[in-house]
């Protein structure tokens, strides 16, 4: 058991700009969730998956953020046309339906 | 999911007990309460969790009010190292009781553990 491991670690892009974060779940975890996390703030939730289905997203998920499970394993989170307002730390887990969740570390964004 | 409700911090002297309160009045009764916390700049770690007995590991221990509607956690010995926000969580089913639902979490409990 690796953990969840999340890259990059940081992530600095500019204004207009598309970013991708990748998430690498614990391998039998067959849910995997992404939250966003700003200062001060508890993580909020942005969409999680079950397999390779995207059962859930938030409606703080706009048309701007993607996100995908292809094959049930890794999990790919995309920004495009970034803006100020996307940064945060955006944190992702998995688990086991019911289970408890394993957080990785997070990728922190920050557009300038 | 119920909401929970936290004080928004605590203080606490190294080498004693930490108690902290969590109500979660609109409860349901397949409703588990869990606690995360979370380190400064790590993602958020699990502690314990609970439906209406209470639960003791080698982290914490939850204690639940009879009629549910509030737990406190305890973390038994207090260290610098458990400094960290502590979140409260209610978590129920989805999908007609098939599934369990999100983890939903507040702004937590802020828990200073100082010498």
């Amino acid at each position: 058991d690796t953990g969840v491991s999340q890259n990059p670690r940081h992530k600095i892009t500019k204004r207009g700009q598309n970013v991708t974060f990748r998430c690498d779940p614990i391998s039998e975890h067959n849910r995997l969730y992404w939250y966003r996390q700003t200062l001060g703030q508890g993580p909020e939730f942005l969409t999680y998956f079950q397999n390779e289905a995207q059962l859930e997203k938030s409606r703080l998920l706009s048309d701007r953020f993607s996100a995908e499970r292809p094959k049930g394993s890794f999990s790919t989170l995309e920004i495009q046309r970034t803006e100020q307002g996307d940064s945060a730390m955006y944190l992702c887990a998995s688990s086991l339906e019911g289970g408890r969740y394993t957080f990785g570390s997070g990728t922190r964004l920050t557009v300038v | 999911d119920a909401k929970t409700t936290q004080p928004t911090s605590m203080d606490c002297a190294e080498g004693r007990a930490a108690n902290l309160p969590c109500n979660h009045s609109t409860i349901s009764g397949n409703e588990y309460v869990y606690w995360y916390r979370q380190i400064h700049s790590q993602g958020p770690q699990y502690i314990i969790h609970g439906l209406k007995n209470n639960e003791t590991n080698e982290m914490a221990s939850l204690i639940i009010t009879e009629d549910r509607k509030s737990s406190t956690l305890i973390l038994p010995h207090a260290t610098l190292r458990d400094t960290a926000v502590y979140y409260c969580i209610v978590r129920g089913f989805i999908d007609g009781g098939t599934s369990y639902g999100k983890l939903t979490f507040g702004q937590g409990t802020i828990l200073t553990v100082h010498p």
